[in-house]
């Protein structure tokens, strides 16, 4: 699977949008960009997946660029309780396995 | 639904004892993840099954380490025996067997090993 880079960390004002970025340049042409995120002490929780067209889900948005190479994932709406390690991975059809990086640790300031 | 339910959450054993950690994935759902969390390494996956099959376990650290599903509704993490740096934090994740799912992940079982 492809690798991602994201930033270790940022910081988002509550109310505001976040908008988290991943970079996956080496990405092939069938594989899907996950993102998941992880509150502290609980186990990740999945946020949303998508192929090439921009998704939407009652969480997050994902929009990824049309040569695929990087994605943003929005919460359009921060809150306290969206404090958290988010992940960005690649996954290609067909293979089971998800594989976690190091993740963008994002923290919603009052 | 319950979600995937592990036990227990949290475990404090000494050095040379055996350990067990247990994990019921979601009702329907035929893959099965073990995951271990600890600082210095992340999330890394152990192994995992599909149909109550081990598909790969080359993420098991070693032969101490042991897992096993009897069937679709329950499967088993053993470690024997434990020892200090298997300390972390250990999560169960279901899914359907198919990419375009998500994982479904535990609340996770917190191992001490003193």
């Amino acid at each position: 699977d492809a690798k991602t880079t994201q930033p270790p960390s940022m910081d988002c004002a509550e109310g505001r949008a976040a908008n988290l970025p991943c970079n996956h340049s080496t990405i092939s042409g069938n594989e899907y960009v996950y993102w998941y995120r992880q509150i502290h002490s609980q186990g990740p929780q999945y946020i949303i997946h998508g192929l090439k067209n921009n998704e939407t889900n009652e969480m997050a948005s994902l929009i990824i660029t049309e040569d695929r190479k990087s994605s943003t994932l929005i919460l359009p709406h921060a809150t306290l309780r969206d404090t958290a390690v988010y992940y960005c991975i690649v996954r290609g059809f067909g293979n089971e396995k998800l594989t976690f990086g190091t993740g963008t640790r994002l923290t919603i300031i009052p | 639904d319950a979600g995937v339910i592990q036990s227990p959450r949290h475990e404090v054993t000494e050095m040379g004892q055996e350990v067990t950690l247990r994990c019921k994935p979601i009702s329907g759902h035929n893959s099965l993840f073990w995951y271990r969390q600890t600082m210095m390494r992340g999330l890394e996956l152990l192994i995992y099954f599909n149909n109550n099959v081990p598909i790969d376990d080359s993420g098991m650290p070693e032969d101490r380490f042991s897992a096993k599903m009897p069937n679709a509704s329950f499967s088993t993490l053993k470690i024997q025996p434990s020892e200090p740096r298997d300390s972390a934090v250990y999560f169960c994740a279901s899914s359907l067997m198919a990419a375009n799912y998500g994982y479904t992940f535990g609340s996770g079982t917190r191992l001490t090993v003193v």
